[in-house]
């Protein structure tokens, strides 16, 4: 089955610094690529997603970008804000299409 | 739409009794998910189903979970007996496709003293 590796576990940035997390997938299969955001007490919400036939896709001050060729994707966050402070799962998804979620990245943002 | 509605928030419960979890999906969507998020493992699917009819339970840990579906706007996730490892937070999602990110709700964290 699908195997995603996600790194740091924990990112600690100044506030306006930029912050990236990086994902690796096993399965050549996979394409499709969402992240989630998780506040403290709150369900995963989805920021972002790219899917297999684009390199990278941008959403204000978040962009994502994949390398099929490498297996890795990675989440970038621009200009920082202490809100942007949660837990972010990668994920990837293949044949089944039920997503393989990474183990989180626990952001903190600094005022 | 409110989103994915999940009850009870938090439940304590004593070991051997029964726990129901309670889920309403956004209406429409016809695919719904339920996760169990923990420290050791993450985010774990058990079970989803399409338009009401469960596809993939593999992911269940055993015979003491149950999950059912018998309308497209509720479904439960059953755990008899419970027992102090399933202590966990309970997520129930849906999405309008399976190819689609999913809604979770704002989970159940489930207590088993």
């Amino acid at each position: 089955g699908e195997n995603v590796e996600q790194h740091p576990s924990t990112l600690s940035v100044q506030e306006g610094d930029s912050a990236v997390i990086k994902c690796t997938y096993s399965d050549s299969a996979s394409n499709y690529f969402p992240w989630y955001k998780q506040e403290l007490g709150k369900g995963p919400q989805l920021i972002i997603d790219i899917r297999s036939n684009v390199g990278e896709k941008k959403d204000q001050r978040i962009a994502v970008t994949l390398n099929k060729t490498a297996k890795h994707f990675s989440l970038h966050i621009t200009e920082t804000q202490p809100e942007d402070s949660a837990v972010y799962f990668c994920a990837a998804a293949g044949g089944s299409y039920i997503p393989t979620f990474g183990r989180g990245t626990s952001l903190i943002v600094h005022p | 739409d409110a989103g994915v509605i999940q009850s009870p928030r938090h439940e304590v419960t004593e070991m051997g009794q029964e726990v129901t979890l309670r889920c309403k999906p956004i209406s429409g969507h016809d695919y719904l998910f339920w996760y169990r998020q923990t420290m050791m493992r993450g985010l774990e699917l058990l079970i989803y189903f399409n338009n009401n009819v469960p596809i993939d339970d593999s992911g269940m840990p055993e015979d003491r979970f149950s999950a059912k579906m018998p309308n497209a706007s509720f479904s439960t996730l059953k755990i008899q007996p419970s027992e102090p490892r399933d202590s966990a937070v309970y997520f129930c999602a849906s999405s309008l496709k399976l190819t689609d990110g999913y809604t979770f709700g704002s989970g159940t964290r489930l207590t088993v003293v």
